[in-house]
């Protein structure tokens, strides 16, 4: 199975300011198409996830621009340009380039 | 366009639930779909797929031989027979499409004497 490993697992942040998570696979997640299948959750307290960003950098419907993601070699790193009071929850990185799915362990984020 | 999942509870060690989520205002025949689950506090771990025809299925090695997930396209259902439950299958189980951008409200399954 891939190994999704993901860091920090908390993170607390001053509203507008940046925050940055990381998640590491064991494995290139590229497909044969050259899609990179690897995407970020946000599970706010209560809730279920919910899609942020799909193949490792495309927004999903209704996702503010703020959030944004990228990759370098098998890195993939998820990024709020200034992190609002709605960002709060739990972000879950996961690869669906194949089954079994994985996710990484999750990041808490809170406000200071 | 939503997902909703029925039939969580409580079960003693050994017995057995299925679980149902009901698909609506998409096309649930075309897709993939899966379950995940959620013990309490913990983060999510993927347990079975299931492809358009309900001819091919995945699962985690963890529930391999005591669920079995099927669907029928033309009640819009994805299911999940779970056999031989254990205290550590105690999770919120969510149904999820392929592309990942819908998940239901979850359905609590609690194995406990």
């Amino acid at each position: 199975d891939i190994v999704m490993t993901q860091s920090p697992v908390s993170l607390s942040v001053t509203p507008g300011e940046p925050a940055s998570i990381s998640c590491r696979s064991t494995q290139s997640l590229q497909h044969v198409d050259g899609k990179d299948y690897l995407d970020w959750f946000l599970q706010k307290p209560g809730q279920s996830p919910q899609l942020l960003i799909y193949l490792a950098s495309n927004r999903a419907s209704g996702v503010p621009e703020r959030f944004s993601g990228s990759r370098s070699g098998t890195v993939f790193t998820l990024k709020i340009s200034r992190v609002e009071a709605e960002d709060v929850g739990v972000y879950y990185c996961m690869q669906g380039l194949q089954a079994p799915w994985t996710f990484g362990q999750g990041t808490k984020v809170d406000l200071k | 366009v939503q997902l909703v999942e029925s039939g969580g509870g409580v079960v003693q060690p050994g017995g057995s639930l299925r679980l149902s989520c009901e698909a609506s205002r998409f096309m649930f025949n075309d897709f993939w779909m899966h379950w995940v689950r959620q013990a309490p506090g913990k983060g999510l771990v993927w347990v079975s797929r299931i492809d358009p025809h309900g001819r091919v299925t995945d699962y985690a090695a963890s529930v391999e031989g005591r669920f079995t997930i099927s669907r029928d396209n033309a009640k819009n259902t994805l299911y999940l027979q779970m056999n031989s439950l254990r205290v550590e299958d105690t999770a919120v189980y969510y149904c999820v499409t392929e592309s990942a951008d819908l998940w239901g409200r979850g359905t609590l399954v609690t194995v406990s004497s």
